[in-house]
């Protein structure tokens, strides 16, 4: 099993703040992926990595940006908070591998003001 | 447009009893299927997988079966047990570029009564 983590895991945060939600996994897994959910809905794919250097976007617009200089760590940033940004922010890590399976951290949740 | 449908929110169950969780999906190129469990404040935890090639997967308590021409999965848990309260996710994804992307459902609330 990964040992993924996050940091904060809970926010709480101004309009207008810079913020930026870490993630760092340890078991030298290649992919990383970043969801957004809101309470009752699905989990939604905002970033993904491929690996050092390799940042995509998801399925879901998200005005957050993200880096993966190193393999273990994955952070995602947002520039200028705003209350729409208010979630619960969602790390995961997985092989690479076909039909791997995705290992998610605690989560971050986020509350704008 | 869901591609991936758990039309009940929650599920109520006594405790030794048997959870049926249901899953639907209408994308036909998804070729394989994630459970996964949700406690409050923590993150997603793995719980079973099947690939369409299958018709049922299970690891002990836990069975996944797969009905591909219906489209349907579903989750069954026997017995089931107070600690099986949680949120479960039924998740789905497809081979080939873009297989890294799980789409998943809006989750259904378990509850196991003592």
């Amino acid at each position: 099993e990964a040992d993924i983590y996050q940091t904060p895991r809970y926010l709480v945060i101004g309009t207008g703040k810079k913020i930026t939600l870490e993630c760092s996994q340890t078991m030298g897994h290649d992919k990383m992926y970043w969801y957004q959910q809101d309470p009752g809905m699905e989990l939604h794919l905002i970033h993904y990595s491929y690996g050092v250097n390799s940042t995509e976007k998801g399925d879901l617009s998200s005005e957050s940006t993200v880096s993966r200089i190193r393999t273990e760590h994955f952070p995602l940033t947002l520039e200028s908070a705003r209350p729409s940004h208010t979630s619960q922010y969602l790390c995961a890590s997985s092989t690479g591998q076909v039909r791997e399976t995705q290992y998610f951290g605690p989560g971050t949740r986020l509350l704008v003001l | 447009d869901q591609q991936v449908k758990q039309n009940s929110p929650s599920l109520s169950v006594q405790e030794g009893r048997i959870s049926i969780l249901n899953c639907d999906y209408t994308n036909s190129m998804f070729d394989y299927f994630l459970w996964y469990k949700k406690y409050p404040a923590e993150g997603p935890t793995f719980l079973i997988s099947i690939s369409s090639i299958k018709d049922k997967n299970e690891d002990g308590r836990f069975t996944v079966f797969l009905n591909k021409s219906a489209k349907h999965l579903s989750l069954h848990i026997v017995p089931s047990q107070p600690g099986d309260s949680a949120v479960y996710f039924c998740a789905a994804s497809s081979t080939g570029r873009g297989s890294e992307k799980l789409v998943f459902g809006k989750g259904m609330k378990l509850t196991v009564n003592p």
